[in-house]
């Protein structure tokens, strides 16, 4: 069974750095085709991906993020963790990890992932 | 990247067919999935690749993709299937970063 954790601070000041940690068990992330997703959510609003981390140690950050996020991975401790700096009230909302996983190869020969299992999600809340 | 779009809201009675759609440019060529977020809970995958759903999900939800559009179909739909409904797909390289906006479902 799969399950993953999400763990920091629920309150950081503005400018400050958040450090989120992803504890998870049920899958080994030195395994082939696996990997961890951070998504958070705002209040009331949509869905939005920040970093992803392969098994292969290959890393995605979303484009509009890039700059403030760091994500890397300690498999012996089957956690991952999140870095994002200079936080901004904006950045206020629940953060969560999900497993990923390979699905299946597209026309153009690229592996396709998704997102399977999800973490409960932890609030974080960006103010002086 | 490119965009997935959803409606923001459907209303159905308990009992009628719920249908929430998601169109994108690059959904001929690459498979949709659907989530399924309750009020202050964590998404739960209800659809994967199109049409396929996982283990434990109720037989009322299904999927379906035809050209630029996925539809979640929910026959059927229950009062405790009201919640909010993601699509989302992979870019072009094949990372799971396109996410729509999300519809929400009433079922009163």
């Amino acid at each position: 069974q799969i399950t993953l954790k999400e763990s920091g601070p629920t309150l950081v000041k503005p400018t400050q750095t958040l450090t989120l940690t992803c504890t998870f068990s049920g899958f080994s992330l030195s395994t082939s085709g696996v990997g961890v997703g951070w998504i958070r959510q705002p209040p009331g609003k949509a869905l939005e991906w920040l970093a992803l981390i392969y098994w292969d140690d290959d890393k995605r950050y979303s484009p509009s993020l890039k700059s403030r996020l760091t994500i890397t991975k300690d498999t012996s401790k089957n956690q991952v963790v999140l870095t994002m700096t200079n936080m901004d009230p904006v950045d206020t909302g629940t953060y969560y990890c999900a497993h990923i996983l390979f699905g299946y190869y597209d026309s153009s020969g690229y592996k396709n992932y998704y997102f399977d299992y999800w973490g409960q999600g932890t609030l974080v809340t960006v103010s002086s | 990247s490119y965009e997935l779009t959803q409606p923001p809201s459907v209303s159905v009675s308990p009992g009628q067919t719920a249908r929430i759609t998601c169109s994108g440019d690059a959904l001929p060529k690459k498979y949709a999935y659907w989530y399924q977020q309750k009020s202050g809970q964590a998404p739960v995958l209800v659809i994967y690749e199109d049409s396929k759903r996982p283990s434990g999900i109720p037989e009322r939800f299904s999927g379906s993709s035809s050209g630029t559009m996925a539809t979640l179909t929910i026959s059927g739909a229950q009062v405790e299937d009201e919640a909010d409904y993601y699509c989302y797909s992979t870019d072009s390289s094949g990372h799971p970063v396109v996410f729509g906006g999300g519809t929400k479902l009433t079922v009163l």
